[in-house]
């Protein structure tokens, strides 16, 4: 079955820029979404079908997709993006999901 | 708006089944599919299936075959997920999520979440 690796962490200092990966093989081939989750609350996509983003989402979060890894920017970090990001895929009739990034902001 | 709604908490002994609803409204339910998520507290995100509410068409995760299923009453806009075996695992938030496969929308929107406990 397909998987997906995410770094089980990353940091960021306040204003600086995090890119959240995302691994997978042929990922590039792929729609990805992006999800962010924070605590007590149920997901909300802010990146879609690699790179676009919703209504909504701020311009400060992008993606891009190529060769085996997904990438989530996020420029000018703020401490309201502290929360759990994941990737999703679908592949063979089945939809994957990343195992989540935690954002921490310093 | 478009809105997915549950059921509330349920507490089950291992060995049981349970049955947890998703309404849609805001929509036309059977234009879009139903997903099933789950996730258990300080764990990611584990997809279980989804179903067509059209066709009636499921497809399930490998790891849940056997022990979910899917299901839909159109008269009333409203999905089913039902897992049974129920084992101390298996303890976890259920969420439903609206997507459609054929051209790969991301999930949205999803149900508020039900709480299943599993104990003894």
């Amino acid at each position: 079955s397909y998987e997906l690796t995410q770094p089980l962490s990353v940091s960021v200092a306040l204003g600086q820029t995090a890119k959240i990966a995302c691994v997978g093989n042929n990922i590039g081939r792929k729609n990805v979404h992006w999800y962010q989750q924070k605590p007590g609350q149920t997901p909300v996509v802010v990146i879609y079908k690699d790179g676009s983003r919703p209504s909504g989402i701020p311009e400060r979060f992008s993606g891009s997709n190529s060769g085996i890894t997904a990438t989530l920017t996020i420029s000018r970090a703020q401490v309201g993006d502290e929360a759990d990001y994941y990737c999703q895929v679908w592949d063979s009739s089945s939809w994957v999901f990343g195992g989540g990034t935690k954002l921490t902001v310093l | 708006q478009v809105q997915l709604v549950q059921s509330g908490a349920e507490v089950k002994k291992p060995g049981a089944s349970v049955k947890v609803s998703c309404k849609a409204s805001g929509y036309t339910f059977t234009s879009y599919d139903i997903n099933w998520v789950r996730q258990a507290t300080g764990q990611g995100l584990e997809w279980m299936g989804w179903m067509n509410p059209s066709s009636g068409n499921t497809v399930y995760a490998q790891k849940f075959q056997g022990r979910v299923t899917m299901t839909r009453n159109t008269s009333i806009n409203t999905a089913y997920m039902e897992l049974s075996s129920l084992r101390s695992e298996d303890t976890a938030l259920y969420y439903c999520a609206r997507g459609d496969i054929i051209v790969e929308r991301p999930y949205d929107p999803w149900g508020q979440g039900t709480l299943v406990t599993v104990s003894a």
